[in-house]
């Protein structure tokens, strides 16, 4: 159980186009996902805590507006990169609250590429 | 908000050695500290866990201690073996349904045959 999936693994795109990634919970319902960001030989960075039928609530420094958040259902959380420029290639990671405890699960990731 | 410090950011040991990874907190409010395991490429996977009801806990080779009063919680890998190989995450929360999880900034443990 607490399987996350994330689509696409990786992306490549071109600057000035948007990307969209999806992060689900397989086998359980997730009412808050959170969204992370990972450079190279870097830590997790909380982007931005997702919520089941609410806004996001974005980390200091993170745009909005650039990184739209959309929880629509209680198993997928989606974030789309408008815009993108080569600064936003990244490592994007998803993660989970199992409901019985407070272990976070995360998702593969998703390597954006931005040219 | 919450910072975590970990360190070392590298750590180097022989096959069987043990292996200490350290970090501390700022917020006395934090009262969950989780450890992720995160190898080249996939995602961080939780190795072992502290409330902060409880001082010490033990899985198999992996320990875990927590000093609340002097806000510092510590890794311990025993017989280290070449799959322990990866970066090393420690994160500080609450232990309150959904809250969020500040990381640290990860060390890179090399065990050596």
């Amino acid at each position: 159980g607490a399987v996350v999936s994330q689509h696409p693994s990786w992306v490549i795109c071109k600057s000035g186009t948007s990307v969209k990634i999806e992060c689900r919970s397989l086998d359980f319902q997730a009412t808050t996902m959170f969204w992370y960001r990972q450079f190279p030989k870097q830590s997790l960075m909380l982007m931005a805590t997702s919520n089941e039928g609410s806004k996001a609530t974005y980390e200091q420094g993170v745009e909005k507006d650039k990184f739209l958040i959309n929880h629509a259902s209680l198993t997928l959380s989606t974030l789309t990169v408008t815009s993108a420029h080569p600064e936003d290639s990244s490592f994007y990671i998803c993660s989970a609250y199992l409901d019985r405890g407070n272990e976070q699960y995360f998702g593969p990731g998703t390597r954006l590429t931005v040219t | 908000g919450e910072n975590v410090e970990q360190h070392p950011s590298t750590l180097s040991v022989q096959e069987g050695d043990s292996a200490v990874i350290k970090c501390t907190y700022s917020d006395s409010a934090s009262n969950y500290f989780p450890w992720y395991k995160q190898e080249l490429g996939k995602r961080p996977q939780l190795i072992i866990d502290i409330r902060s009801n409880v001082g010490e806990k033990k899985d198999q080779r992996i320990a875990v201690t927590l000093n609340k009063t002097a806000k510092h919680f510590s890794l311990h890998i025993t017989e280290t073996q070449p799959e322990d190989s990866a970066v090393y995450f420690c994160a500080a929360g609450r232990d309150s349904g959904y809250s969020t999880l500040t990381f640290g900034k990860g060390t890179m443990l090399l065990v050596s045959p």
